[in-house]
């Protein structure tokens, strides 16, 4: 019954190798998202999704590529990955793209480049 | 660019103390939101303040919301162990995201 999921939890993966994450949520909410969490604990949003269309997509190299095939799932796959690709990326979602609402987060997926 | 800027960074401190974490902006936010974080895990949302001068409370824990909208604060009383983990406050800027402060991470020990 987890509310927001995301697979894998950990990654280690070679410079230059591509890799996905899912994540999945079961709470009905129509938008979702991508944060980037650093080696300083800090968090920053990456794109966000609702209703399956792209409604913010920050400065992000277009080597990260999000894809949303629902409601329910939002991906995100990276090309050619770079050292600095290295943190832990959270998903989350809340019940719609207006202010003030609470999100959602998944427990993170920690992805290390060597 | 609105920001948010937190602190301390760094918090230790012993059981039955009490601490308070600021989280303060140039900006206005029409609220903020106070999230809690233990390793491995993702987070979670504690309180939202949205009127100017409000005071909530959360058992051990007194969230303020500045006069002028600008700041927040987090007063944890009689802390404990199970206190522990990291501490965002967040808001939405103009454009609609959700921004976070650098976090503060509170370490309480028994």
């Amino acid at each position: 019954d987890t509310a927001v999921s995301q697979t894998p939890k950990y990654l280690v993966t070679q410079m230059g190798n591509d890799k996905s994450i899912k994540c999945e949520q079961n709470l009905g909410h129509d938008t979702m998202y991508w944060y980037k969490q650093d080696s300083k604990k800090f968090l920053k949003i990456m794109f966000s999704y609702n209703n399956k269309e792209l409604i913010i997509n920050e400065t992000v190299p277009n080597r990260f590529s999000p894809k949303s095939p629902d409601k329910a799932h939002l991906n995100l796959h990276i090309n050619s990955l770079e050292l600095g690709d290295s943190a832990v990326y959270f998903c989350a979602s809340s019940r719609s793209a207006s202010r003030g609402r609470e999100q959602y987060f998944g427990p993170g997926t920690r992805l290390t480049v060597t | 660019t609105q920001l948010l800027e937190q602190s301390p960074q760094f918090l230790s401190i012993q059981e039955g103390e009490n601490l308070t974490v600021y989280c303060n902006s140039s900006s206005v936010f029409s609220s903020l939101q106070w999230y809690r974080q233990e390793p491995g895990e993702g987070p979670v949302l504690l309180v939202t303040v949205v009127t100017g001068g409000e005071v909530k409370k959360l058992k051990r824990l007194t969230f303020q919301f500045g006069d002028a909208r600008k700041d927040s604060s987090l007063h944890i009383t009689a802390a404990q162990p199970g206190d522990t983990g990291l501490y965002l406050c967040a808001g939405y800027n103009q454009g609609g995201k959700l921004i976070f402060g650098q976090g503060t991470e509170l370490s309480v020990k028994p």
